[in-house]
C-alpha cells in the first residue's frame, strides 16, 4: 500500500464550481503536510501548507484530520487557470528527510 | 531572482555513457533533493542532502550518485545510464520556516537513455 494516496481523477468541473480533493496517508508519525500544484510538463510549486487548525488562502482551503489520517483541499469558484495536477505531500520529522508525494489528482476546469 | 536551476533541460544519451545533471540554488538553502517523476508513479526521491558534505539515500537511489561540495550545488551523476533511467528529473531545495519545509523545484530535466 502506497504511503500517500490520492484519487487520480480527472475531476472535470465547470467554471465556478466547488471541488474537493482528499489525500490519505499511512504513517501516523507524519508531521508536515502540503499541497503542491503541477502544470503539465512543469515543476511542482507549493500551493499551501496544511496546518492542524486548517487554513485558507483566497479560494483555497486546506484541512487536516489526524485521527483519520487525511488532508483535504477545497477549491471554490473554480477558474480555468486552476486546471492542473494537485500533489499531496507528507513528511515526517526526525533525522531523515524524505517527503512522500502522492501521485496527484488531475483537475480540469471547463468553460 | 530566487531560483533553482538545472542543466541540461533535455538530454538524449546512450546506455553506459556517464552523465551529470547540474543543480544550483541561490537561496542559501541547506536542504537539497533529487526526484524522478514517472507516469503512474509520481515523484520519488533519489537522494537528498541536509548540508554540505552530508548526503543520504532517498527511495530510489540505485544507479545514481550525488555530491554536495558547496551549499548551492547538488549535481546528480549517472555513472552508467540504463534505459530504465529514462525519466523527468527535478532538483529541489528547501527551507524550513516555522517547522514546515517549503520546497522549491527546478524546471526539470528530461532524460532519454537509448
Amino acid at each position: 500500500r502506497k504511503e500517500v494516496e490520492q484519487d487520480p481523477g480527472p475531476f472535470n468541473v465547470p467554471e465556478g464550481a466547488t471541488v474537493a480533493f482528499n489525500c490519505t496517508y499511512s504513517n501516523s508519525a507524519s508531521q508536515s503536510f502540503f499541497w503542491y500544484r503541477q502544470d503539465c510538463r512543469k515543476e511542482p510549486k507549493l500551493l499551501m501548507s496544511v496546518y492542524s487548525s486548517g487554513n485558507e488562502d483566497g479560494r483555497f482551503t486546506a484541512q487536516l484530520n489526524r485521527a483519520s489520517q487525511y488532508i483535504s483541499l477545497l477549491i471554490r469558484d473554480s477558474k480555468l487557470s486552476d486546471s492542473a495536477t494537485y500533489l499531496c505531500v507528507v513528511t515526517t520529522s526526525g533525522g531523515s528527510y524524505i517527503p512522500t508525494f502522492g501521485r496527484g489528482t488531475s483537475l480540469i476546469v471547463h468553460p | 531572482e530566487a531560483q533553482v536551476t538545472q542543466n541540461p533541460r533535455y538530454l538524449i544519451t546512450v546506455t553506459g555513457k556517464k552523465l551529470t545533471v547540474t543543480c544550483s540554488q541561490n537561496m542559501n538553502h541547506e536542504y537539497m533533493s533529487w526526484y524522478r517523476q514517472d507516469p503512474g508513479l509520481g515523484l520519488r526521491q533519489i537522494y537528498y542532502s541536509m548540508n554540505v558534505e552530508v548526503t543520504d539515500k532517498g527511495d530510489v537511489p540505485e544507479g545514481y550518485k550525488v555530491s554536495r561540495k558547496e551549499k548551492r550545488n547538488f549535481p546528480l551523476i549517472l555513472e552508467s545510464p540504463s534505459p530504465n533511467q529514462t525519466s523527468l528529473y527535478f532538483c529541489a531545495s528547501s527551507t524550513r520556516t516555522g517547522g514546515q519545509e517549503t520546497q522549491y523545484f527546478g524546471p526539470g530535466t528530461r532524460l532519454l537513455v537509448l
